[in-house]
């Protein structure tokens, strides 16, 4: 089946500090990444939708100049929390799909806690 | 854009017994509909999913049935077991110029108690 990593599984950093989250697809080619944050006990909410090649495009409330994504290849998308606050603090999970009708697939997420 | 909801919010229900949980959707242009179950601090696993051309799919003790005219779709899980305890959400992917995006329900606290 396929899979999705992510690393890391969980970082804690300071705040103002920059911390970056890789989401890859382990056995297919993922032209399409997706972002969620969820906060505990909440749903996922999505972030933004990174295609590969091509500029993300952030859902609405998204700070693009805080949460820059990139996704350089079809393996491969990172998401990079830049000044990172307290607010911040939240899991992370990408997923990824294979075409626009396929199902996601999700990674195991990243716990952020920022001190 | 899309808005899906999802109740109940808790659910409980005795080992062995069935659990239902319902999600409305407002976009008529979604046409993919999975049902997610995510335990605590775990990644959401797909349990079953529907296409808008079918109106019931079953997966042994797992079933879901979409309702286009009403807008509402619903999974059911028959002869529920301890296990089966997590969180349960739905997701619509709605009109395809957004891609293949989901947005989820607020999901549904299933205890199953035995």
């Amino acid at each position: 089946g396929a899979v999705v990593s992510q690393h890391p599984s969980r970082v804690i950093c300071k705040s103002g500090t920059s911390v970056k989250i890789e989401c890859r697809s382990l056995d297919f080619q993922a032209t399409t990444m997706f972002w969620y944050r969820q906060f505990p006990k909440k749903s996922l909410m999505l972030m933004a939708t990174s295609n590969e090649g091509s500029k993300a495009t952030y859902e609405q409330g998204v700070e693009k100049d805080k949460f820059l994504i990139n996704h350089a290849s079809l393996t491969l998308s990172t998401l990079t929390v830049t000044s990172a606050h307290p607010e911040d603090s939240s899991f992370y999970i990408c997923s990824a799909s294979g075409s626009r009708d396929d199902e996601q697939f999700f990674g195991p997420g990243t716990r952020l806690t920022v001190l | 854009g899309e808005n899906v909801e999802q109740h109940p919010s808790t659910l409980s229900v005795q080992e062995g017994d069935s659990a239902v949980i319902k999600c409305t959707y407002s976009d008529s242009a979604s046409n993919y509909f999975p049902w997610y179950k995510q335990e605590l601090g775990k990644r959401p696993q797909l349990i079953i999913d529907i296409r808008s051309n079918v109106g019931e799919k079953k997966d042994q003790r797992i079933a879901v049935t979409l309702n286009k005219t009403a807008k509402h779709f619903s999974l059911h899980i028959t002869e529920t077991q301890p296990e089966d305890s997590a969180v349960y959400f739905c997701a619509a992917t709605p009109h395809k110029e957004y891609g293949n995006k989901l947005v989820f329900g607020a999901g549904t606290i299933l205890r199953v108690k035995s």
